[in-house]
């Protein structure tokens, strides 16, 4: 089973800033499929990222992933008000066919 | 517009039994893999079940497998999770979501696709 680790748990930072969020794999992600989901308060996740690096649809170009391996990035260039949430990265190609990682909060400083 | 509506969720005892539906609107509900996650109170995001778009292929978990048990009507555009044998640690609120690709693939292991569309949630409790 993969298991995703996230870093770090929580990111306190100020509107404007620049949110670099970390996804390390236990094994290798199949053909890069990993994903990046907002979830803010009492709502559903919203898809962000998809197969490593493509931005979901009506996904504001602020919000940017990369990565390959066992090694993925969440970048958010800078902090709009609505973009404090919880995110979590998903890998959806291994057996079990699906794992989540535990969730960075980004929070106001 | 593209909508997916949970219902079902409740109290239920420790060892009963609970369905959950999921009724989707807005697209072609026959050609889309469909999924069902959970999540605790306070806690991330839990994978529970998918399902191929023609019933081909179903994938569980293994916190659940033996348990639970998904399955469609595409006629009634409804995707559905039998709970039995539910216990505590099911107590979550469960998200039915769609996976992105039309048509997508999928083989015995898994159909690898993100999740795009997302209901509401129900949420289940299990308690004496």
């Amino acid at each position: 089973e993969i298991v995703l680790t996230q870093s770090p748990g929580t990111l306190s930072l100020s509107p404007g800033e620049r949110a670099t969020l970390s996804c390390r794999a236990s094994q290798s992600v199949s053909s890069s499929y990993l994903a990046w989901y907002q979830q803010k308060p009492g709502q559903a996740p919203r898809l962000l990222i998809y197969g490593a690096s493509s931005r979901a649809t009506g996904i504001p170009d602020r919000f940017s992933g990369s990565g390959s391996g066992t090694d993925f990035t969440l970048t958010i260039s800078r902090l709009e008000p609505e973009d404090f949430a919880v995110y979590y990265c998903q890998q959806y190609g291994s057996s079990p066919p699906v794992t989540f990682g535990p969730g960075t909060k980004v929070d106001i400083k | 517009e593209v909508q997916l509506v949970e219902s079902g969720g409740g109290l239920v005892k420790p060892g009963g039994s609970l369905r959950l539906s999921c009724e989707a609107s807005g697209f072609t509900f026959s050609s889309y893999s469909m999924n069902w996650v959970r999540q605790a109170p306070g806690k991330g995001l839990e994978w529970v079940s998918s399902i191929s778009s023609s019933s081909s292929y179903i994938y569980y978990a293994d916190s659940v497998k033996g348990r639970f048990t998904i399955s469609r009507d595409n006629a009634k555009n409804s995707l559905y999770l039998q709970m039995n044998s539910l216990r505590a640690e099911d107590t979550a609120v469960y998200y039915c979501a769609r996976a992105r690709t039309y048509q997508g693939y999928c083989s015995s292991t898994s159909c690898p696709d993100a999740f795009d569309i997302w209901g509401q949630g129900t949420m289940v409790t299990v308690s004496s």
